[in-house]
């Protein structure tokens, strides 16, 4: 069973508009969320994260947003560059983030075109 | 700075031989967690341990599947009697003590093939 959903595997933007990438989730224990980047061969990188207590962090041109009520975050790009292609994993954990086991979504395959 | 070092980078092994999985966490992590992706999923958490301890291995597969976080020198993650179905990438992070999720830091894996 998916505790962590990313319904679409792939997306396309192109350069300088915005990326949406979209993430639910079914464990109203988990309080806390991440979104890591992967490029092919690589290990994952931590992007950005959210505290169920937040509805949005932002850092830099990203920014994640939470609507607990709908089990449901998003991470926005905003410009998108085409450095930003790769897969995107959505991460959740319990008791607010010190639980280090991650449950992961599948990904989403981000293409930015120039 | 080293990051999270893992070697093999890729290992090829025969059905029932074993595998063996090294993982060096960054300088001044304690903690160290592997996870496993098969081919067309997410990430699937395996295990934690701290030096000298599983803390939770919850995901480990029953059999076959061992690792070990000792005093001194890597993590390792062992597979005995490979099957092709343990065919994968897996990935070692590592974070400080009493670090929270944002500082987990992970390898860049160790893509096992048993042919």
């Amino acid at each position: 069973d998916q505790q962590v959903k990313q319904n679409s595997p792939s997306l396309s933007v192109q350069e300088g508009r915005i990326s949406i990438l979209n993430c639910d989730y079914t464990n109203s224990m988990f309080d806390y969320f991440l979104w890591y980047k992967k490029y092919p061969a690589e290990g994952p990188t931590f992007l950005i994260s959210i505290s169920s207590i937040k509805d949005k962090n932002e850092d830099g041109r990203f920014t994640v947003f939470l609507n607990k009520s709908a089990k449901h975050l998003s991470l926005h790009i905003v410009p998108s560059q085409p450095g930003d292609s790769a897969v995107y994993f959505c991460a959740a954990s319990e008791n607010a983030g010190n639980n280090r086991k991650l449950i992961w979504g599948l990904g989403t395959s981000l293409a930015v075109n120039p | 700075n080293a990051g999270v070092m893992q070697n093999p980078r890729h290992l090829v092994r025969r059905r029932g031989q074993e595998a063996r999985l090294r993982c060096s966490p960054m300088k001044g992590h304690s903690h160290v967690y592997w996870y496993r992706q098969l081919p067309e999923e997410g990430l699937k958490f395996m295990v934690y341990l701290q030096k000298e301890n599983i803390i939770d291995e919850s995901g480990m597969p029953k059999e076959r599947f061992s690792a070990e976080f000792p005093k001194e020198g890597p993590s390792i993650l062992r597979i005995q009697q490979v099957v092709r179905g343990d065919s994968a990438a897996y990935f070692c992070a590592s974070s400080p003590s009493g670090g929270a999720a944002n500082t987990i830091y992970f390898g860049e894996g160790s893509w096992l093939t048993v042919v």
